[in-house]
This record gives C-alpha cells, sequence and structure tokens, in this order.
C-alpha cells in the first residue's frame, strides 16, 4: 500500500520557535508538495520539489522554507513560528508520469500559541 | 491553471446516485480534470482523473463534455460513508523543464451530504 506519511499528527508550538515538519513517501515519487488547510481558504500550496534538492515556491510561501535532502523525504520548516500559521498541513507526492495522481498524508494539525 | 466552479453543496439520498458538476471553461489542451475528495480531518483522496474520454473506475465514473468545458463525477451508489468534500481540479501534465510539475490547485470544493 503506497504512503505519503506525515511525523505528527498534532502539534503545539510557541511563538518563536522554529518548527520542523517531516514527510516521508515510499513509491520514489519525483515530485512533492506542501499545502496548508484553513476554514473557507481550502488547500494553499507553500512549495513544492520537483527533485533533490529542487524547489519551488507555491502561492503562499512566505514564513516557510524547505528542504529536500533526500528523494523520499520533504521537510517544512516555519523559521519563526507565529499564531497565524496555525493550521492543518499536507503533504503529497506525485510521479512524471503524465497522468500521474498525488497521494497525501493524513495532515499535521499545528498550534502555535 | 485553469479554475474550476463547483456548487458548494449537494445532498444525495443513500443508494442513489450523486452527480457532481464541475465547470472549467478555460482548460487548455494539455490540461486533465481530476476529482479528489476529502473526508473530516484526513488528507484528500484520489478518485478518477481524465483528458477528453469518460473514465470509470471502481469509486466513481467521469463525463467530460465534447468541448472539455465541464465535467461530473458520479458516485452510482452513494453511502453515507460518501459524504465528504469533493475537488474537481484542472492540472497541467507534469513534465520536466516545466514549471508546473504537476501541482494541484484546489478550490472551494462541494460539500456532499449523503443522508439516509
Amino acid at each position: 500500500d503506497v504512503k505519503v506519511t506525515q511525523s505528527s499528527r498534532y502539534l503545539v508550538k510557541r511563538t518563536g520557535e522554529k518548527v520542523f515538519l517531516e514527510c516521508v513517501q515510499d513509491m520514489d515519487h519525483e515530485n512533492m508538495f506542501w499545502y496548508r488547510q484553513d476554514p473557507g481558504l481550502g488547500l494553499r500550496l507553500i512549495y513544492f520539489s520537483y527533485d533533490v534538492k529542487m524547489k519551488e515556491k507555491g502561492d503562499i510561501p512566505e514564513g516557510y522554507s524547505v528542504s529536500r535532502e533526500k528523494k523520499e523525504r520533504f521537510s517544512l520548516i516555519l523559521e519563526s513560528a507565529s499564531t497565524n500559521q496555525t493550521s492543518m498541513y499536507l503533504c503529497a507526492s506525485s510521479s512524471f508520469a503524465e497522468d500521474s495522481e498525488a497521494f497525501f498524508g493524513q495532515g499535521t494539525r499545528l498550534t502555535v500559541v | 491553471d485553469a479554475k474550476t466552479t463547483q456548487p458548494p453543496s449537494m445532498d444525495c439520498a443513500e443508494g442513489r446516485a450523486a452527480n457532481l458538476p464541475c465547470n472549467h471553461s478555460t482548460i487548455s489542451g494539455n490540461e486533465y480534470v481530476y476529482w479528489y475528495r476529502q473526508i473530516h480531518s484526513q488528507g484528500p483522496q484520489y478518485i478518477i482523473h481524465g483528458l477528453k474520454n469518460n473514465e470509470t473506475n471502481e469509486m466513481a465514473s467521469l463525463i467530460i463534455t465534447e468541448d472539455r468545458k465541464s465535467s461530473t463525477l458520479i458516485l452510482p451508489h452513494a453511502t453515507l460513508r460518501d459524504t465528504a468534500v469533493y475537488y474537481c481540479i484542472v492540472r497541467v501534465a507534469p513534465h520536466a523543464g516545466g514549471t508546473s510539475y504537476g501541482k494541484l490547485t484546489f478550490g472551494q470544493g462541494t460539500i456532499l451530504t449523503v443522508h439516509p
């Protein structure tokens, strides 16, 4: 069974902390994505990566950075967490195949206090 | 990426077919139509996708109009477990050297409620 695994289901962090959200996929996919989901705003793309060490900004990259040192792992970093980054964070992966589908993790609900 | 328009909510009786419409009038020739659904507190789940032809799998059928400007997702026998938010997405095929890499851009989706 294919899997995208996010390291935490729930996370509570303090304002100003550096936060790491980890995502691992076991499908040898080239593409990996980080989204955040907020009520009334839907899913918004933060960053995506199409290869090791390669990254592209999504629609809302401000306040975030990413790291992809290995093909299977894509990390989202909040350099200095703020309360407006309280959200559900979703990781996804897909292959380069023309009609590939994306697989999503179960999500990490982050609360910044 | 082309934008999509979906009704914000729909109801369906259990055991009946649920027909979820999607408008994507600005779709380009190389863009696929994808459907995902999200059950509360879970990540989105892939349902089906298509380019021009109608498609069917074990979960649903996808009907795409000839001009490709709209589509309909059909759940043939809806169950209570099909209650979810359904997203219609148009997606450029991923390709090396491009800028989209097959990213998915989600709209607001349709909240489908299946009732007994």
